[in-house]
């Protein structure tokens, strides 16, 4: 258990849907990060929170969205799915995010859309 | 982002030591080395980093070149549980708003030999 903590573990929906993905950062940690895996691509950055502000954006679609609360877990919203967003999403999490520290991954959120 | 190469994948015995290298030849003074694994089906881990000097930690070693050109991961005694993907990542040391997050190459996939 590395003490980030993300839900759902699997996820089943069809397309067009909405899905909301959870994570709880490790305790003392103020950085939230949301990754991206699919099959054929490696590990995209999307967004990353910095104490309940977004602090540097990747490639993330417009569909898509995320927040990081006043208790710091964050919340990764993905809305009119379609069949390409099937993939595992990992959140991870730092004490601040400068050069020397370390991230912790959760075990992430797998995503099939159907 | 300084940009790292490592080759896509290498194999190994089980029991004996593997040498993973990773080459940056345009890492800057304030870059840290950081090494993260991915087992089949998990988040990364975190394995080891360091600055300048070698560095020892109960998973592993990282050896960096005098010019910091190159480094190298060293896993003293490979067993199957270290079957997995390695990433080489340099991270900026200074306290830089929003570039803050890692950015995940394709890594070298190892391959342990029973």
């Amino acid at each position: 258990d590395s003490g980030v903590t993300q839900t759902p573990k699997h996820l089943i929906t069809a397309t067009g849907q909405r899905v909301t993905l959870r994570c709880s950062p490790r305790s003392g940690d103020l950085s939230v990060y949301w990754y991206q895996q699919s099959l054929d691509q490696g590990l995209q950055f999307l967004i990353q929170y910095y104490n309940g502000e977004e602090r540097a954006k990747g490639n993330i679609l417009e569909r898509f969205s995320a927040q990081q609360f006043p208790d710091l877990h964050s919340e990764l919203n993905l809305s009119s799915l379609e069949l390409g967003d099937s993939a595992l999403y990992f959140c991870a999490s730092s004490v601040r995010g400068s050069g020397a520290n370390v991230l912790t991954f959760g075990a992430g959120s797998r995503l099939t859309v159907l | 982002d300084a940009k790292t190469t490592q080759p896509n994948s290498m194999e190994s015995n089980e029991e004996e030591p593997v040498h993973l290298p990773c080459n940056h030849s345009t890492i800057s003074g304030t870059d840290y080395i950081h090494w993260y694994r991915q087992l089949p089906s998990q988040g990364p881990e975190y394995v080891i980093h360091g600055l300048t000097s070698n560095v020892n930690n109960r998973m592993a070693s990282l050896a960096i070149a005098e010019d910091r050109k190159s480094s190298t991961l060293i896993l003293h005694r490979a067993t199957l549980r270290d079957a997995a993907v390695y990433y080489c990542i340099l991270r900026d040391g200074r306290r830089n708003f929003g570039n803050e997050k890692l950015t995940f190459g394709t890594g070298t996939r190892l391959t342990i030999i029973p």
